[in-house]
């Protein structure tokens, strides 16, 4: 596997529930970030890891919203108690570690909070 | 963070046309990045730019950072309907994350 991979690519859930979703890096990469994006808006940055260690949050990221990567491969993201507000595209992104690289995006889950 | 801006917002051609987004910044950046959003799409990153003046080219896409490093632009000659999307520039902070601009969309008349 060569890309980055997001499970699920929809998810449609009612307000108040709680959701969870994936992402899978490439392997070789120690940097996974978390971004959402809005129609027509670019991605906003919510966290982001290096190797397992969560080394930045967003403001945007509230006490609902929690992320983990154990071991330093897969990372969760989970949102408890949904609003309709964080309807959204979540996107994943890997790196390396350091300036020159850009990131490789999954295609992202798209999120409705009905 | 400090927010890149991007202009125009918009952008409709006629297949064949020129293009140009352009992306400012208030502080000086270390470097800048482009990433291709086709619809539907997730980003995909197309180069980075890191010294002073700098340009590269790829294919019909010109890539240029200015001297002062506040602004950076991307101009694609002779516009094909393959090239519609949203191009987004994206600044690295000091904690190497990017902070992506709002986008330019461009749409192409066949």
């Amino acid at each position: 596997d060569t890309g980055v991979s997001q499970n699920p690519r929809h998810k449609i859930t009612k307000r108040g529930q709680n959701v969870t979703f994936r992402c899978d890096p490439i392997s070789e990469h120690n940097r996974l970030y978390w971004y959402r994006q809005t129609l027509g808006q670019g991605p906003e940055f919510l966290t982001y890891f290096q190797n397992e260690a969560q080394l930045e949050k967003s403001r945007l990221l509230s006490d609902r919203f929690s992320a983990e990567r154990p071991k330093g491969s897969f990372s969760t993201l989970e949102i408890q108690r949904t609003e309709q507000g964080d309807s959204a595209m979540y996107l994943c992104a890997s790196s390396r570690v350091g300036t020159n690289y850009g990131y490789t995006f999954g295609s992202g889950t798209r999120l409705t909070v009905v | 963070g400090q927010q890149v801006m991007q202009i125009p917002q918009y952008q409709h051609v006629q297949e064949g046309e020129d293009f140009t987004t352009y992306c400012n910044s208030s502080t000086t950046l270390s470097n800048i990045q482009w990433y291709k959003q086709r619809p539907g799409g997730h980003p995909v990153f197309l180069i980075q730019l890191v010294k002073s003046g700098e340009v590269k080219k790829q294919k019909r896409l010109t890539f240029q950072f200015g001297e002062a490093k506040k602004n950076s632009s991307l101009h694609i000659t002779a516009t094909q309907t393959t090239d519609v999307g949203t191009y987004f520039c994206a600044r690295m902070d000091s904690s190497y994350k990017l902070i992506f601009g709002s986008g330019t969309r461009l749409l192409v008349r066949p």
